[in-house]
């Protein structure tokens, strides 16, 4: 089965300028999350999608959204970049499933690395 | 916020040797987990862990839930080459958006 995939790979942006980075979870995961991991730092949380509406949402600027749609893939947006948006940008997906015990282990894909210029 | 401690912040693995590192937080998380990452790629899911106490391993790695749900360490034994890299401990908690809280990460390199 093929695991968490991300698109693009790279991508190289303008201050100002808006991207979207794509993610589709593992077939049958329900729930994507979306992190931003800075060269040396640990990933930062910045939201969770569950049956398309926004279960969570991390300390970033409105400049950043997202959605999911009704395949469960997801879009993250970022208008009017800034230097500092340059990062590695991880989707993880989980199946949000509660019954009893909560286990909402998330499985990170491979990325997108995003260089603002 | 939620904030992770994770030690040590690097070290220098002989090929056979066991290894150590922990995470410790003031905070109380749900669940703990342990990622490893390698240049260029997303973190790999190693261990997770669902309950206070709880000891799980995987092969050569071996990690705790904390009793007071506040920390968690791994162990790696009998390192071989392909260990190297960066391991990250992860606690998470159940409210809204069930967010994963990094520690910083422990690079793993070989002794020369």
């Amino acid at each position: 089965d093929a695991g968490v995939t991300q698109s693009p790979t790279h991508l190289i942006k303008t201050r100002g300028q808006q991207v979207t980075l794509r993610c589709s979870p593992i077939s049958g995961h329900k729930s994507v999350s979306w992190y931003q991991q800075v060269l040396g730092q640990g990933p930062q949380f910045i939201f969770q999608y569950y049956e398309k509406e926004e279960r969570g949402r991390g300390n970033f600027p409105d400049r950043f959204s997202a959605r999911q749609f009704p395949n469960y893939s997801s879009e993250l947006n970022v208008n009017a970049l800034l230097l500092g948006d340059s990062a590695l940008y991880l989707c993880a997906s989980s199946l949000f499933r509660t019954s009893g015990i909560i286990t909402d282990t998330q499985y990170f894909g491979p990325g997108t690395r995003l260089t603002v210029l | 916020g939620q904030q992770l401690n994770q030690s040590p912040q690097s070290m220098f693995i002989q090929e056979g040797e066991d290894v150590s590192m922990n995470c410790t937080s003031s905070s109380i998380f749900n669940t703990w987990l342990w990622y490893k990452q390698d240049p260029g790629e997303g973190p790999v899911l190693l261990i997770a862990l669902y309950k206070a106490g709880e000891l799980t391993s995987n092969g050569r790695l071996t990690a705790q839930f904390g009793i007071t749900r506040k920390d968690s360490f791994l162990n790696i034994s009998a390192s071989i080459p392909s260990d190297v890299g960066i391991y990250f401990c992860a606690g998470q908690l159940w409210e809204y958006g069930n967010k994963l809280v990094f520690g910083a990460g422990t690079i793993l390199r070989v002794k020369s």
